[in-house]
């Protein structure tokens, strides 16, 4: 299996900070045919079902605020969200799809201080 | 709309089988593959497994492959888990999820189920 390590685990910040949160997987994620990483970001926010923010590494699902960037290729992945406003309070994931059985991130919960 | 409503969960003792059941409406079920997917109270997430949109090929987690079944009924748009020999380690909110290229696109509101004595 493809393990992903997410850090850090938790994250306090003021509104206005960029965070950034980090997603190593143990094996690359770039598909030679394709030439894309096959790596995934979701928002789950308290008492809701997660929600795709990001696909392909770095693109934006339908909707996504541009103040959420995802970037890296091969086993090196990172969520940057600028400017970071009060709804963006949730945990967020990572998720390997590169080959089953698909893994996620333990997952980084960010919290205002 | 799409809309996934997950239902079938509750409280079940070890050892126990259970069935879930996912109703999806909004889309045409049968165009898409389909996944489950759980998160432990600590929010742990585990993919199950997932299953081609006729039903016809189905892909496992290997620590849950000999317990669990996923299967669909596509005239009742509906995608199904059944859970066997139950363990406290299987207590989660169990989601289904339509897939889009194996991202998980859409995700019901997940059902508990809590394995206890």
């Amino acid at each position: 299996d493809i393990v992903m390590t997410q850090s850090p685990s938790s994250l306090a910040v003021s509104a206005g900070e960029t965070v950034t949160i980090n997603c190593k997987s143990s094996q690359s994620l770039f598909g030679s045919i394709r030439q894309k990483n096959y790596l995934a970001w979701y928002q789950q926010k308290p008492g809701q079902s997660p929600k795709p923010l990001i696909y392909l590494a770095s693109t934006r699902e339908s909707g996504v605020p541009v103040r959420f960037i995802g970037s890296g290729s091969g086993t090196d992945f990172t969520l940057t969200i600028s400017s970071v406003q009060a709804e963006d309070l949730a945990n967020y994931y990572c998720q390997q799809y590169y080959d089953t059985p698909y893994t996620f991130g333990a997952g980084t919960k960010l919290e205002l201080k | 709309e799409v809309q996934l409503v997950e239902s079938g969960g509750g409280l079940v003792q070890p050892g126990a089988s259970l069935k879930l059941s996912c109703v999806a409406s909004g889309f045409t079920f049968s165009d898409y593959w389909m996944s489950w997917v759980r998160q432990t109270p600590g929010k742990t997430m585990e993919w199950i497994g997932n299953i081609k949109y006729d039903g016809s090929y189905t892909n496992y987690a290997p620590a849950l492959k000999n317990r669990f079944t996923i299967s669909r009924d596509n005239a009742k748009t509906t995608l199904y888990l059944q859970m066997t020999n139950v363990r406290s380690e299987d207590t989660a909110t169990y989601y289904c999820s339509r897939e889009r290229g194996a991202v998980f696109a859409y995700w019901g509101q997940g059902t508990l189920v809590t394995v206890s004595s």
